[in-house]
């Protein structure tokens, strides 16, 4: 299963509302998670099956989406969410898209 | 506290063998299911290698299987993944990362720092 993430990169204003998708090249029902990653740092989970919010992650992010479309959407931007997003499905294997740099303006 | 200690990277020849591996703590390691994830420099992620509860089960990314060999002693709390063969697109950071549990699988909630391997003449 392939996982197509856009855009590559964005760049916002704090404050803004951001969001990013993952689409899978089949269906995966809500096997979507997503992580957060920041230079030299492991990654972190932020949501699993699609929409569930992982403990300790604030509630400006949130996640939808099923079947092979899905969205991570920031909102409120925060200067402390400068990183590199990805997309895992884990509905067969596992694999990542390909990653979204969010960047601040 | 979830601790995930990777060690055993380092630079290998093309075609030579490395074990990594994956020491874990504060948790009961026996009742979670684990994994390899990797990052070549400047690159995305890639799922590598995955080992059940028991160590019965193990499944590998298609990059990798045939030389890699993912294990672990739940005795000793601790995950390895045996890799032969290595090629110089092997070359990444290895993370050990651990699954969700509780029914959960192929979420990985908690991640070690990494060891680096580098493949190279």
């Amino acid at each position: 299963i392939q996982m197509t993430q856009s855009p590559s990169t964005l760049s916002a204003s704090v404050g803004d509302t951001v969001t990013i998708t993952c689409r899978a090249s089949q269906y995966i029902s809500t096997y979507l998670n997503w992580y957060q990653q920041k230079p030299g740092k492991a990654p972190r989970l932020l949501i699993y099956g699609a929409s569930t919010l992982e403990s300790g992650v604030p509630s400006r992010f949130s996640g939808s989406g099923s079947g092979t479309d899905f969205t991570l959407t920031i909102s409120s931007l925060q200067n402390e969410d400068c990183a590199t997003y990805y997309c895992q499905q884990s509905f067969s294997m596992r694999t990542f898209g390909q990653g979204t740099k969010v960047e601040i303006k | 506290e979830v601790q995930l200690v990777e060690s055993g990277g380092g630079l290998v020849q093309p075609g030579g063998s490395l074990r990594l591996s994956c020491a874990a703590s504060g948790f009961t390691f026996n009742t979670y299911e684990m994994n390899w994830v990797r990052q070549a420099p400047g690159k995305g992620l890639e799922w590598v290698s995955y080992v059940s509860r028991s160590g019965t089960t193990l499944y590998y990314a298609d990059s990798v299987k045939g030389r890699f060999t993912i294990s672990r002693d739940n005795a000793e709390n601790s995950l390895y993944l045996e890799m032969n063969s290595l090629r110089a697109e092997d070359t990444a950071v290895y993370y050990c990362a651990r699954d969700l549990g509780h029914g959960y699988t192929g979420i990985f909630d908690y991640w070690g720092q990494g060891t680096l391997v580098t493949v190279s003449s």
